[in-house]
């Protein structure tokens, strides 16, 4: 149990475009989802939390107008990243957690994104 | 504030030989400790928890940590690597009780030789 899917695995996008991975948990309800970035051998770096039905909560440093973060049911939450550039370029990862399952988090597969 | 810390970036083990991956933590409350496992270009797989139940807490693929207040520590070892075991290693420490946040350690990139 515990499954979280993610949705591209890879994604190419020109520059200037926007790009939207959908993650899902798909055997539980999540009231938190989180979305994390990932560059080359690097540890996992937290952009947001968000609860289903409220806005979410980004970390210091992230912009809420490119990546917008909707999670607008308790099995879907999606990360938009708006006018996309090189430098966005990385491996996005989402996450849940599941009520009754408290402090763990289930992890997607990820999601690479390159912006050409 | 918690936080975690993992000792060495990379180790270098020879196949059968034991593994050790290091980790230490700070946090203010009963901490909620996880150890995972990400192998080139995936998510991360749970190898195991510790959530205040016992001390030496097994895991998957012959994986165990001990818990160890006093030392504020959560070690990671094996007692014989093996080739599919090289990947990248992530400590990780959570105490917000129904928060689900977690703080991550930086890595331990593990290399298995033939």
């Amino acid at each position: 149990g515990a499954v979280v899917s993610q949705h591209p695995s890879r994604v190419i996008c020109k520059s200037g475009t926007s790009v939207k991975i959908e993650c899902r948990s798909l055997d539980f309800q999540a009231t938190t989802m989180f979305w994390y970035r990932q560059f080359p051998k690097q540890s996992l770096m937290l952009m947001a939390t968000s609860n289903e039905g409220s806005k979410a909560t980004y970390e210091q440093g992230v912009e809420k107008d490119k990546f917008l973060i909707n999670h607008a049911s308790l099995t879907l939450s999606t990360l938009t990243v708006t006018s996309a550039h090189p430098e966005d370029s990385s491996f996005y990862i989402c996450s849940a957690g599941a009520s009754g399952r408290a402090n763990e988090q289930f992890f997607g597969p990820g999601t690479r994104l390159t912006v050409l | 504030a918690q936080s975690v810390t993992q000792l060495d970036s990379h180790v270098s083990v020879s196949e059968g030989t034991p593994v050790l991956l290091r980790c230490n933590y700070s946090s203010s409350y009963s901490p909620s400790l996880f150890w995972y496992v990400q192998h080139p270009n995936k998510g991360l797989q749970l190898l195991l928890k510790y959530t205040s139940a016992a001390t030496l807490v097994k895991g998957i693929n012959g994986f165990e940590a001990e818990f160890k207040k006093s030392e504020t520590s959560f070690h990671l070892t094996k007692p014989s690597a093996h080739m599919s075991d090289a990947a990248e290693y992530f400590c990780v420490v959570s105490d917000s009780w129904g928060t689900y946040k977690y703080i991550f350690g930086t890595g331990t990139r593990l290399k298995v030789l033939a």
